[in-house]
C-alpha cells in the first residue's frame, strides 16, 4: 500500500532557529494538506498544495510540494513558542482512496 | 458558524461493552469522517461517510462501525471493547464527499478509556 513516511518524528529547537520538516511518499500525490495539532488539542488545518512545485507562505512558514509530487516539506522561519504542536501531512491519492496521515513531526520548542 | 461537536468528550468503559459517540458536523458539511488517535499508531482512519452512505473504510476490524443521518450528524459504535481501544476518537467534517480539495474541520474529540 501507499507509505508516507515524515521525518523527522520529534524535533527540539532554540526558539528562534529555523525548522524544517519533510512528507515524502511512495508514489505520486494528486495533493497534499498540513494539519497542526497543539498539545491536547485536535488537527487544526494549516494549508493545501496541489500543483507540482508549489510554494505557499503562511507568515513564518513555508509550505512547498515537490516537483514530481512525492514528497513536500514545512519551514518555520525563527521558531517561536507557539509553534509547539504536532505538524501533520495528509494525502489522498484519487477518488474513493482512504484519506491517510503522516505520523507526525513533535515539535518542541525552548525558550 | 458553529463548529465540529462531539459528544461525550470523556468515556470509561470496561472490556467487552459497546460505545456510541456522536458526531455534529459543521452547517453545511454534509461529509463526516472518523479518526482513532493513539501515541503509538498516530492518527488512523476510520471511515467516512457523505449523505448518508460510508464512502470509505480504514482497516479497522468490524467491531468498529458507524452511520450517518438525514441530517449530516454522524455516530460510531464499538462493540465489545478492548483495552486497545483506548484511544481519542476525532470526527471530522468537510464540504466535499472524498475531501480531496477541502480541509477538514475536527472536532475536540472523545477520549475513551477500557478498563
Amino acid at each position: 500500500g501507499q507509505q508516507v513516511m515524515q521525518i523527522p518524528q520529534y524535533q527540539h529547537v532554540q526558539e528562534g532557529e529555523d525548522f524544517t520538516t519533510y512528507c515524502n511518499s511512495s508514489t505520486t500525490l494528486s495533493n497534499i494538506q498540513w494539519y497542526k495539532q497543539r498539545p491536547g488539542g485536535h488537527p487544526v488545518f494549516l494549508i493545501q498544495l496541489v500543483k507540482s512545485g508549489e510554494v505557499k507562505k503562511q507568515k513564518r512558514l513555508t509550505f512547498q510540494f515537490g516537483e514530481a509530487k512525492k514528497n513536500s516539506s514545512l519551514h518555520i522561519t525563527a521558531t517561536q513558542t507557539t509553534d509547539v504542536g504536532t505538524y501533520f501531512c495528509v494525502f489522498y491519492t484519487g477518488a474513493n482512496s482512504k484519506l491517510t496521515f503522516g505520523k507526525g513531526i513533535t515539535l518542541s520548542v525552548r525558550p | 458558524k458553529a463548529g465540529v461537536t462531539q459528544t461525550p468528550r470523556y468515556l470509561i468503559k470496561t472490556r467487552g461493552q459497546q460505545v456510541t459517540l456522536s458526531c455534529s458536523p459543521i452547517s453545511g458539511h454534509r461529509s463526516v469522517s472518523w479518526y482513532q488517535q493513539t501515541p503509538g499508531q498516530g492518527l488512523q482512519f476510520l471511515f467516512e461517510y457523505f449523505s448518508e452512505t460510508q464512502r470509505n473504510k480504514g482497516n479497522f476490524p468490524g467491531r468498529f462501525s458507524g452511520r450517518q443521518f438525514s441530517n449530516s450528524r454522524s455516530e460510531m459504535n464499538v462493540s465489545t471493547l478492548e483495552l486497545g481501544d483506548s484511544a481519542l476518537y476525532l470526527c471530522a467534517s468537510s464540504l466535499a464527499w472524498w475531501g480531496r480539495s477541502y480541509e477538514q474541520y475536527f472536532g475536540p474529540g472523545t477520549r475513551l478509556t477500557v478498563t
